[in-house]
C-alpha cells in the first residue's frame, strides 16, 4: 500500500461545479496533514492544514478521519484559477518527515 | 512576506560533476528540509535537518547526498558525484517548528544532468 495515495485523476469540471479530491494514508501514527497545490513546474504552496474537527476556508473544506486514515479536501464553486495539482501531504510525529501523494490534477474549465 | 530563496534557479552539469545547491530558510525557522521532484512525478522527501543535524532521511538520500547549515542562513545539499537520474527539481522547505509544522517552499533549483 503507498504511503499516501489519491485520486489518479484528473478532474474535468466547469466553472461553478463543486468538486472532491480523496486521499488515504498508511502510518496511522501520522501527526500532521495538509493540503497544497502545485501549478505547473512551480513549487508546492499551502491550501490548508487539515484538523480532526474538520475546517473550512471560504470555497474550500478539508476533513480528516483518523479512524479510516482518510482525508479529503472540497472546493466549492470552482474558479478557472483553482486549475492546478492538489497534493495530499502527511507528516509524522514532528514533522520531521512529510509524506507526498503524486497529486490530483484538476482542470476546470469556462 | 517572508521566504525560501533558492539558487541557482537552473543548475547544468555534467554526469560525475559535483554540485552544491543552496536555500535561504526563512529567518525564524528552525526546520528544514530539501525534496525532489523528478519530471511528471510525484515530490519526494529526501531529508530534514534540525539542530544542525540529519533529522530523517529517505532511502533515496544516499552517501552521495549531504546537507550543511555552513553559516546562520543558507542550507545546502550536495550532490558529490551526480548521475543523469539526478536530474529533477529539487525544493528546500523551512518551518517553524514547536507546534507550527506548516512548510514554505522555495521556488526551486532545476538540476539538469547531461
Amino acid at each position: 500500500r503507498k504511503e499516501v495515495e489519491q485520486d489518479p485523476g484528473p478532474f474535468n469540471v466547469p466553472e461553478g461545479a463543486t468538486v472532491a479530491f480523496n486521499c488515504t494514508y498508511s502510518n496511522s501514527a501520522s501527526q500532521s496533514f495538509f493540503w497544497y497545490r502545485q501549478d505547473c513546474r512551480k513549487e508546492p504552496k499551502l491550501l490548508m492544514s487539515v484538523y480532526s474537527s474538520g475546517n473550512e476556508d471560504g470555497r474550500f473544506t478539508a476533513q480528516l478521519n483518523r479512524a479510516s486514515q482518510y482525508i479529503s479536501l472540497l472546493i466549492r464553486d470552482s474558479k478557472l484559477s483553482d486549475s492546478a495539482t492538489y497534493l495530499c501531504v502527511v507528516g509524522n510525529t514532528g514533522g520531521f518527515k512529510t509524506i507526498f501523494g503524486a497529486g490530483t490534477r484538476l482542470f476546470v474549465k469556462a | 512576506e517572508p521566504e525560501v530563496t533558492q539558487t541557482p534557479s537552473h543548475q547544468v552539469t555534467q554526469m560525475g560533476q559535483e554540485v552544491i545547491l543552496r536555500c535561504v530558510p526563512i529567518s525564524n525557522h528552525l526546520y528544514f528540509y530539501w525534496y525532489r521532484q523528478i519530471l511528471g512525478q510525484k515530490v519526494e522527501f529526501l531529508v530534514s535537518f534540525y539542530n544542525n543535524e540529519i533529522s530523517e532521511k529517505s532511502e533515496i538520500f544516499d552517501d552521495q547526498f549531504s546537507v550543511e547549515r555552513p553559516d546562520g542562513s543558507n542550507f545546502t545539499l550536495k550532490i558529490r558525484s551526480t548521475k543523469l537520474e539526478d536530474s529533477a527539481m529539487y525544493f528546500c522547505a523551512s518551518s517553524g517548528g514547536q507546534g507550527e509544522d506548516i512548510q514554505y517552499f522555495g521556488a526551486g533549483t532545476r538540476l539538469s544532468v547531461l
